[in-house]
């Protein structure tokens, strides 16, 4: 399964825009990116997903890279609520049993 | 509505042990998971199951044993609990046919400890 890289820890002050990057050097041309998140005592919840192009949703941005070794998820406004660690993820779409596997993730801390 | 429901939220119990987390989903969707969430946070797969057949097991100790009664349940059941146990599970589910783009949805977590 290819690998994600993301830093351990992240701050950013509150409704500020903060963006959280994931390297995947080695992502094949048919895996997807997720982005989830795990809100303190939570279960993880979806936040967007993409293969090729940047993506847009109520919660947040995707932006993936030309050569899509590197994708960033921005938050535009961080909120206290969004203190979260935040998981991406590559999904092979071409291994119908391919599934999630989480890393270490991004513990966001968000400074009022 | 829950969309993906666990029950019970907390459990205590002693080594060795048998104990059932039971899981329900009222999403529609045809395939459920289990996870582990261990005392360093990381999250691990356990088992995958689409229309109640087994599709993944992740090398969990055959101890650890998933029944899914019907498409919106897959409950856990562990026989000879272990201090090891001791950690957070999650339910999850989602949908085949979006697959690889499906959406997971997770249950809100049971605690288990093992005394």
């Amino acid at each position: 399964d290819a690998k994600t890289t993301q830093p351990n820890s992240m701050e950013s002050n509150e409704e500020e825009p903060v963006h959280l990057p994931c390297n995947h050097s080695t992502i094949s041309g048919t895996d997807y990116i997720h982005w989830y998140r795990q809100l303190p005592s939570q279960g993880p919840e979806y936040v967007i997903h993409g293969l090729t192009s940047n993506v847009n949703n109520r919660m947040a941005s995707l932006a993936i890279a030309e050569d899509r070794k590197s994708s960033t998820l921005i938050l535009h406004r961080a909120t206290l609520r969004d203190a979260a660690v935040y998981y991406c993820i590559l999904r092979d779409s071409t291994n119908t049993g391919n599934q999630f596997y989480f890393g270490t993730g991004t513990s966001l801390t968000v400074i009022p | 509505d829950t969309a993906v429901s666990q029950t019970p939220k907390y459990l205590v119990t002693q080594m060795g042990n048998d104990k059932s987390i039971k899981c329900e989903q009222n999403l529609g969707h045809d395939t459920m998971y289990w996870y582990k969430q261990d005392s360093k946070k990381f999250l691990k797969i356990m088992f995958s199951y689409n229309n109640k057949e087994l599709i993944i097991n992740e090398t969990v100790p055959n101890r650890f044993s998933p029944k899914s009664p019907d498409k919106a349940h897959l409950n856990l059941h562990i026989n000879s609990l272990e201090l090891g146990d001791s950690a957070v599970y999650f339910c999850a589910s989602s949908q085949e046919r979006e697959w690889p783009a499906d959406t997971q949805y997770f249950g809100p977590g049971t605690r288990l400890t093992v005394l």
